[in-house]
């Protein structure tokens, strides 16, 4: 496509609920991210994926977070028992794995909120 | 990963021109400086990019000396509309490598 795409925009959700978040990245990118931002903060890395691996996943913030990419595509980021402070804009973003580009494109992201 | 400083928050008002001044020490020989805007509620969005000496398009210029341990960020005649976070990133794109985003600088333009 020819942005990044989440879905959904918008999640509200029960505690100790799972929620599965979508990224759909750029066709041709090879590199996707995950970032989380709480309200009025800076971004927070979470996991990178090259291909559909994952070379880094030191931003996980616990084993309830699990992120997968299939295909070289379209990654799911999932949250078991959501807790209260798991409530963040999750933001995802691809790039080309070369010099010179253009960066990371993001997407809107998934704004979860847990109730 | 070379870590990046730069001002919290500026001020500026309407139609003039704005510079916002990342320190980056420790920069390696591969990486590149990117500079991103982001609005509320919004995914960061790029802005410009650059490696050395100046870098030019319609939104924004980019001035890295010589030493490349700082970048400028310059925005002419800034608008309202430019109001924004605004973050600096030093990385190789190469390697995928996870760039970490600062606080960034809280550009608030006034009328």
């Amino acid at each position: 496509g020819a942005g990044v795409s989440q879905s959904p925009s918008n999640k509200v959700t029960e505690k100790g609920k799972d929620v599965e978040l979508r990224c759909d990245p750029i066709s041709g990118h090879t590199a996707l991210y995950w970032y989380r931002q709480s309200l009025g903060q800076g971004l927070e890395f979470l996991i990178y994926f090259q291909g559909n691996s994952a070379p880094d996943k030191s931003g996980l913030p616990s084993d309830r977070f699990s992120a997968e990419r299939t295909g070289g595509s379209v990654s799911t980021l999932t949250i078991q028992r959501t807790q209260q402070e798991d409530s963040a804009v999750y933001l995802c973003a691809s790039s080309r794995l070369d010099q010179g580009g253009d960066g990371y494109t993001f997407g809107s992201g998934t704004r979860l909120t847990v109730v | 990963l070379a870590k990046t400083t730069q001002p919290i928050s500026m001020d500026s008002y309407e139609g003039q021109e704005v510079n916002i001044t990342c320190s980056h020490n420790n920069i390696a020989t591969n990486d590149y400086i990117t500079w991103y805007q982001q609005f509320p509620s919004q995914g960061p969005r790029f802005i410009i990019q650059g490696y050395k000496t100046k870098v030019t398009n319609e939104v924004a210029s980019l001035f890295i000396p010589a030493d490349r341990k700082s970048s400028t960020l310059s925005l002419p005649r800034v608008s309202l509309s430019d109001t924004a976070v605004y973050y600096c990133l030093v990385g190789d794109y190469n390697y995928g490598q996870n760039f970490v985003f600062g606080p960034g600088t809280r550009l608030s333009v006034l009328p």
